[in-house]
């Protein structure tokens, strides 16, 4: 079956510092990744996805870049975070094709200081 | 853009049926979903309806879709304080893409 993983689950760091987030999925060959960020009490809005190795697609422009440097491996990124990237990111993978049921990994927390 | 519109909030007793109701504007959506999110953890899938169907029942999910009016609903039967949590639904366009509401919060109250 597949799994989907992220880590770290809660990460503080201070403005101006760089993050790395990380997305992996099991059991799965060739998904589409995608990376989401929720504000606190708030929607899902889609940040970057994936739908081949080296290939990301941007959503909104942003403090952030995502990478994928492996089929099923999706990283997040920032040289310098500001105190507006707080927020709970989520990852998800999605088989392709006609119907794209998203599954969602668990999530890390962010919180800039 | 698409737009996928919930009401924030819905307070129900256990035992009660809670609805939770969206609506949506892309009239080319292929697919809808329910996802639930508990307290600090990522979406977990409920059901989907494919956008050529009225209903489905899943145990005590219902999913009524009405293609004509743009308007899904999710009825749970019996709720218990489990069911608890934020509650979104989302829509797929031509292109594969999901776009979400902003989530209803249902608190279940003993």
């Amino acid at each position: 079956s597949q799994t989907i993983h992220q880590w770290p689950a809660t990460l503080v760091q201070p403005v101006g510092s760089p993050l790395s987030l990380e997305c992996t999925v099991e059991g799965t060959s060739n998904p589409n990744l995608y990376w989401y960020r929720q504000a606190a009490g708030r929607g899902l809005q889609l940040l970057f996805y994936s739908v081949g190795i080296g290939q990301i697609s941007s959503e909104v422009p942003q403090n952030l870049s995502a990478s994928r440097p492996q089929d099923r491996q999706f990283i997040l990124s920032s040289k310098k975070l500001l105190l507006s990237d707080s927020g709970f990111y989520l990852c998800a993978w999605s088989p392709g094709g006609l119907q794209e049921t998203q599954y969602f990994g668990p999530g890390t927390r962010l919180l800039v200081l | 853009g698409e737009d996928v519109e919930q009401s924030l909030f819905l307070s129900v007793r256990e035992g009660d049926s809670s609805v939770i109701n969206c609506t949506y504007t892309d009239s080319s959506s292929t697919y809808l979903y329910w996802y639930k999110q508990e307290p600090g953890a990522g979406l977990q899938l409920l059901t989907y309806i494919f956008s050529n169907m009225d209903m489905k029942q899943d145990q005590r999910l219902t999913v009524l879709l009405n293609k004509k009016d743009k308007h899904l609903s999710l009825r749970i039967a019996d709720t218990q304080t489990g069911d608890s949590a934020i509650y979104f639904c989302a829509e797929s366009d031509a292109g594969n893409m999901l776009t979400f509401g902003g989530g209803t919060r249902l608190m279940v109250k003993p």
